[in-house]
């Protein structure tokens, strides 16, 4: 399996503009995670998916932030309106209940 | 719910000297316990984890950590650094259960000196 793959892996839009990160978990997984990465706040989840549902949102910043798991091999994090404020590396995760494979990240820059 | 504190941000050491970098959970249950790496620019890497058994861990790259269930502790070592290891490291936690997701601490940058 190629692990979990993630794009774009750099990112940079203006405030206002809507983005899209894009997610493949690895293949059995049933688990999935999106966390965001800063300086200030460190590794934070912003929502999990169990077998393709939402089961906890309550990380996600604001209503600009959604997320969903079409499908068991793929997820989208949805930022609309960007801020300049949202710029971090979002990662995302999934997981076989003992270990959880993390993504190279996206790295997003709103200005 | 559970919660991980890393007590040091930042630990600079010089190389080929021993490390420990410091963890601390909090949780009243049993607790699956993971110690992350993050290279520059990269994604988190699993170094070891505890699940059941063996207190001691030992991971790749030369680390081991030590459950230590009275002090709530999962601390990392490393006997001798190499200037490869600099990067940050991340302990993390979860239950047992499998149907919550891993809860980070802040870091540690793991500074290695020539």
């Amino acid at each position: 399996d190629a692990g979990v793959i993630q794009s774009p892996r750099h990112e940079v839009t203006e405030m206002g503009q809507e983005v899209t990160l894009r997610c493949k978990p690895i293949s059995g997984h049933d688990y999935l995670f999106w966390y965001r990465q800063t300086m200030m706040r460190g590794l934070e989840l912003l929502i999990y998916f169990n077998n393709n549902v939402p089961i906890d949102d309550s990380g996600m910043p604001e209503d600009r932030f959604s997320a969903k798991m079409p499908n068991a091999s793929f997820s989208t994090l949805k930022i609309q309106p960007s801020e300049p404020r949202d710029s971090a590396v979002y990662f995302c995760a999934s997981t076989d209940r003992a270990e959880a494979f993390f993504g190279q990240g996206t790295r997003l820059t709103v200005v | 719910a559970q919660s991980v504190t890393q007590l040091d941000s930042q630990v600079p050491v010089f190389e080929e000297a021993p490390v420990e970098l410091r963890c601390n959970y909090s949780s009243s249950v049993s607790v699956y316990l993971f110690w992350y790496v993050q290279y520059p620019n990269q994604g988190l890497q699993l170094l070891l984890k505890y699940l059941s058994g063996s207190t001691l861990v030992k991971g790749i790259n030369g680390f081991e950590a030590e459950f230590n269930k009275s002090q709530t502790s999962f601390h990392l070592r490393k006997p001798s650094v190499h200037i490869s290891d600099t990067a940050e490291y991340f302990c993390a936690v979860t239950y047992p259960s499998g149907n919550t997701p891993l809860v980070f601490g802040k870091g540690t940058r793991l500074s290695v000196i020539a």
